[in-house]
C-alpha cells in the first residue's frame, strides 16, 4: 500500500532552525515535493527531490533517502513569515500525487 | 480524516474533444473547492476558486470559456476542458476546503488527474 506521514504541528523560535520530517511507503516513486501553504492561500512549491541527497535553496533545504522512504525540509534563520503549513507529497508510479496532511509550523518571537 | 477524490485519475483524449474531471469531498461538505494544474517539477498553479452555487473565480490568464467549472453541490465540483489541445496536457488537482466552527479551515487535496491530449 501507499502512505505518507508527517507531524501535525511544530513550534520553533524566530531565528532558529527547524526540521520537518516526512516518511512514506510506496512501491513506485517519481519524486517528493514540499509545499508551503499560508492560510487562505494556494500552496506554493518549495522543492522537488527525486534523487537521494540534500538540495539547498537559500534558507530552505530538502533531503531525500529513497531507501528509507524518508525526507525532511530544513528551514534556517526562521522568520515570522515562515509560519505556515508545510505539505509533503510523493508522486507514485502512476504520476499521482499522494499528499501528507501537512505540518503546521508555528514561529514564536 | 477528510477525503477528496478525483475521477478519472488518468485520461487520454484526442485534440478537439472535451474532458470532464470530477472532484468530490467524500466525508465532508466543502464550502470552497480549488482547481490547480501542475507541470512536471513545477509548483501547483491555481486555476480557479469554486464556491457552491456561484460562478467560479478564475485566476489571471486562465480562460473561463475553455476550462468550465461547475460546483453543483457542497460535495461535487467538475472541471471540463473544452476543445482540448496538446498544450492542455497536464496534471490537474482539486482541493476542498473544510471550514470549522472556530473559523479555521483546512484544505484537502485530491489525488490528481493526469490529462494527455494527443
Amino acid at each position: 500500500g501507499q502512505n505518507i506521514d508527517q507531524p501535525t504541528e511544530m513550534t520553533a523560535t524566530e531565528g532558529a532552525i527547524v526540521q520537518i520530517n516526512c516518511t512514506y511507503q510506496t512501491s513506485g516513486f517519481n519524486g517528493l515535493f514540499w509545499y508551503q501553504q499560508h492560510a487562505g492561500e494556494a500552496p506554493t512549491f518549495l522543492s522537488y527531490n527525486v534523487l537521494d541527497g540534500l538540495e539547498e535553496k537559500g534558507r530552505f533545504s530538502s533531503f531525500l533517502s529513497r531507501s528509507k522512504g524518508y525526507s525532511y525540509l530544513l528551514l534556517k534563520e526562521l522568520q515570522m513569515k515562515d509560519s505556515a503549513s508545510y505539505l509533503c507529497a510523493f508522486m507514485d508510479s502512476n504520476y499521482q500525487l499522494i499528499w501528507g496532511a501537512g505540518t503546521k509550523l508555528i514561529i514564536k518571537p | 480524516g477528510a477525503v477528496v477524490s478525483q475521477h478519472p485519475s488518468r485520461v487520454i483524449c484526442k485534440s478537439g474533444t472535451s474532458v470532464k474531471i470530477e472532484c468530490r469531498s467524500l466525508d465532508f461538505q466543502a464550502t470552497t473547492m480549488f482547481w490547480y494544474r501542475q507541470f512536471p517539477k513545477q509548483s501547483l498553479m491555481l486555476m480557479a476558486t469554486s464556491n457552491e452555487g456561484s460562478k467560479a473565480t478564475y485566476e489571471q490568464g486562465v480562460e473561463k470559456d475553455k476550462f468550465l467549472i461547475n460546483h453543483a453541490s457542497l460535495t461535487l465540483s467538475t472541471l471540463t476542458v473544452t476543445s482540448a489541445h496538446p498544450e492542455d496536457s497536464s496534471f490537474y488537482i482539486c482541493s476542498a476546503t473544510l471550514s470549522r466552527t472556530d473559523s479555521s479551515y483546512e484544505q484537502y487535496f485530491g489525488p490528481g488527474t493526469r490529462l494527455t491530449v494527443t
